[in-house]
């Protein structure tokens, strides 16, 4: 079956923005979470989506924001773009996370630069 | 607050060599722990998952072992390929519906 999705795969913005970022999980998957992954602070979690619903944030101030929809489907929203927000960001998909037996699966990945 | 750390950075062994690589972590309260592969510029792929209460999981020439006691994983790799040059991560989950909490990685280059 199809993996996960992310679309776009690179986007360019500049400071002050907003970006969408979506990402459709394998079908059947119900868990989204997404991560963003920077050379200076690795892998970090920032939410999870659960049955259209936010279970858990990392650390990553308001500007971050995301949603699931009735079909799995998610988006993650950045406004007001800093520079440091230039990163990988991915997108991973499960059964049931944390808690259950499900391995996670990532997407590609979008890679946003802000310039 | 759980804190993974992964020994060492960055390997670099000629091809046909077995290795180890090490993970360790803070909170030994964990769900399970995950080891991924990262190929540059790619997404994650996992390799093998340790419920917490397994001992190791095995998938070809990988072994992945976990002592939750200690804090300590280790991804073994037998007969080393220069394909396996990537980045490897490990990651824990917590107890509840605890975020995942992932390792700095470990850049493993097998040199032909």
């Amino acid at each position: 079956k199809a993996g996960v999705t992310q679309t776009p795969r690179y986007l360019i913005k500049t400071r002050g923005q907003q970006v969408t970022l979506s990402c459709s999980p394998i079908s059947g998957h119900r868990s989204v979470s997404w991560y963003q992954q920077t050379p200076g602070q690795g892998l970090q979690f920032l939410f999870e989506y659960f049955s259209e619903t936010q279970r858990n944030k990392g650390n990553f101030p308001g500007r971050f924001s995301g949603r699931q929809f009735s079909n799995s489907r998610s988006e993650m929203n950045v406004s007001t773009l800093e520079l440091g927000d230039s990163a990988l960001y991915l997108c991973a998909s499960s059964l049931f996370l944390a808690g259950g037996e499900e391995t996670q699966y990532f997407g590609p990945g979008t890679r946003l630069l802000v310039l | 607050k759980q804190e993974v750390t992964q020994i060492p950075a960055a390997l670099s062994v000629p091809e046909g060599e077995n290795l180890v690589l090490n993970c360790s972590f803070t909170d030994s309260a964990i769900y399970n722990l995950q080891w991924f592969r990262q190929d540059p510029g790619k997404g994650l792929t996992s390799l093998l998952l340790i419920q917490s209460s397994q001992r190791e999981q095995t998938s070809g020439r990988l072994n992945a072992s976990l002592d939750k006691s200690s804090g300590r994983s280790t991804l073994y790799i037998a007969a080393s390929q220069p394909g396996d040059s990537a980045t490897y991560l490990c990651a824990v989950s917590g107890t509840s519906y605890d975020k995942v909490i992932f390792g700095p990685g470990t850049s493993l280059s097998v040199i032909p």
